[in-house]
């Protein structure tokens, strides 16, 4: 398996505009995690779904950002309107249930937003 | 909730050094603790697990032992490589029946720096 796959590696938006993060999880995994990662608050889960049902979403900061999980092998989050202080890595990471508990992440997408 | 505590960074070590990373945890019941490692510009990587109270979690020379009584999770390694340069993140997982189930909890993170 080619392992949780992010597009894009990187971003680079105006203030403003909006941005979608994509997610291809491992065929299998039935838990989808998005976080967002920062100097200043370290890791951070914004949402996880189970079967691409959101389950827990308490962590989206603002109205502006937006998760979605069509079917088993794709998701997206979305910031609308983008803002510089959203500037961050966001991860996707998949597990199964049943599975060891461990996680398995993407190589993240760096998005900056000037 | 649940919670997890790692010791403040950076650590800087020369190569063969001893290394320890301190974490305790918070959480009701019987989670599961794992580290991950971050190396630059990657995702991060599962590097050990234990699921029960006295279990040893190993890999590549790094090794934790699940401590109840402690509420901790110590990473140590005996004698560290340049390699070993990365950020460290410990973590913990409710066991199932609880709200927080399938939700991996993350510490802040642990800059490794390893000289020559």
């Amino acid at each position: 398996d080619a392992g949780v796959i992010q597009s894009p590696r990187h971003e680079v938006t105006e203030m403003g505009q909006e941005v979608t993060l994509r997610c291809k999880p491992i065929s299998g995994h039935d838990y989808l995690f998005w976080y967002r990662q920062t100097m200043m608050r370290g890791l951070e889960l914004l949402i996880y779904f189970n079967n691409n049902v959101p389950i827990d979403d308490s962590g989206m900061p603002e109205d502006r950002f937006s998760a979605k999980m069509p079917n088993a092998s794709f998701s997206t989050l979305k910031i609308q309107p983008s803002e510089p202080r959203d500037s961050a890595v966001y991860f996707c990471a998949s597990r199964q249930t049943g599975g060891v508990y461990g996680y398995t992440f993407g190589s993240g997408t760096r998005l900056t937003v000037v | 909730g649940n919670s997890v505590t790692q010791m403040e960074g950076p650590v800087t070590l020369s190569e063969e050094a001893f290394l320890t990373i301190n974490c305790t945890y918070t959480a009701t019941g019987y989670p599961s603790l794992f580290w991950y490692v971050q190396y630059p510009g990657e995702g991060l990587q599962l590097l050990l697990k234990a699921t029960k109270a006295d279990d040893k979690g190993s890999n590549k020379g790094f090794e934790a032992t699940y401590r109840k009584e402690t509420t901790s999770f110590h990473l140590e390694k005996g004698s560290v490589q340049v390699s070993d340069s990365a950020v460290y993140f410990c973590a913990l997982t409710a066991n199932a029946g609880g709200t927080s189930y399938g939700k991996l909890t993350f510490g802040q993170g642990t800059i490794l720096t390893v000289h020559p």
